[in-house]
C-alpha cells in the first residue's frame, strides 16, 4: 500500500488569501488526484495531477482557482486561491495503486474560511 | 438521483450488535469499495470488491452485480468503530477522467459502550 502524507493537516485562513496544501507518497505513483468534501456533501474530484504536464480538471473546476503542481512522481501540491468561506471543506489527496482498482487516501486538510 | 445511495445516513448502535450499512448504484461498475473517515477526515480503505464476498477481522463485504447492490457489515461492534463509512464505485467505461470514483455521501456510525 502507499503511505500518503498531507501539509498541514488543518488550517483557518481569512477571506481573499490562499492556501497550499502539500501531499507527499511513500513511493513513486503514476496517478495521484485532489478531491474536495464540502460539509455534508461526498468527496468530489477536482483534478487529476499530471507529472511534468498541467493538471486535469473536473467540470466546475479550474486551474485560477486550484491551480496544482506535480513535479515529480512523489509529489504535489493544491493551492487554493483567492478563498471564499465556501471553500471551508477537507481537502484529500488520492493515489491509485500498483493493482487494478487499487486506491488510497490521505489524511485530509480541513481548511476553515472566515 | 445520485449515483451512489447509501442507507442509513445515520446509524446509532450498542456495543456488540450487528451492523449493516447498504450502498446501491446505478451505473456499470468495474470495483466498489467500502471507505472508513475518521472526524479528523482521513480516510482509510476497507474493501475494494468486484464481485463476492470479502471478510478482514470483523468486516465483512458483499456485492450483488446484477442487483446493483453492496453491503458492509461489522460484528461484535466496538465504540473505536464509530466513524463515517462511504462507498465508492469505480465507473466500468472509466467515463470522465481516468481513476474516477463516484463517492455515497456516508453513514455516520456511532457505536455506544
Amino acid at each position: 500500500s502507499a503511505v500518503i502524507s498531507q501539509k498541514p493537516s488543518r488550517d483557518i485562513c481569512q477571506r481573499g488569501t490562499s492556501l497550499t496544501i502539500q501531499c507527499q507518497v511513500d513511493s513513486q505513483v503514476t496517478m495521484m488526484f485532489w478531491y474536495r468534501q464540502q460539509p455534508g456533501q461526498s468527496l468530489t474530484l477536482i483534478a487529476t495531477a499530471n507529472q511534468g504536464s498541467e493538471a486535469t480538471y473536473e467540470s466546475g473546476f479550474v486551474i485560477d482557482k486550484f491551480p496544482i503542481s506535480r513535479p515529480n512522481l512523489t509529489f504535489s501540491t493544491l493551492t487554493v486561491s483567492n478563498m471564499s468561506p465556501e471553500d471551508s471543506s477537507i481537502y484529500l489527496c488520492s493515489v491509485k495503486g500498483r493493482y487494478y482498482n487499487e486506491q488510497f487516501f490521505g489524511p485530509g486538510t480541513r481548511l476553515t474560511v472566515l | 438521483k445520485n449515483e451512489v445511495e447509501q442507507s442509513p445516513q445515520n446509524l446509532t448502535a450498542q456495543e456488540g450488535e450487528f451492523i449493516t450499512i447498504n450502498c446501491s448504484y446505478s451505473v456499470g461498475i468495474s470495483a466498489l469499495h467500502w471507505l472508513q473517515q475518521h472526524p479528523g477526515g482521513g480516510i482509510v480503505s476497507l474493501f475494494m470488491l468486484s464481485s463476492g464476498k470479502k471478510k478482514h477481522g470483523r468486516l465483512i463485504a458483499t456485492i450483488n452485480i446484477q442487483e446493483k447492490h453492496s453491503s458492509l457489515h461489522i460484528t461484535a461492534s466496538h465504540p473505536r468503530d464509530s466513524a463515517v463509512y462511504i462507498c465508492a464505485v469505480r465507473l466500468g467505461n472509466y467515463g470522465g477522467s481516468q481513476g474516477n470514483l463516484i463517492f455515497g455521501k456516508g453513514t455516520k456510525l456511532s457505536v455506544k459502550p
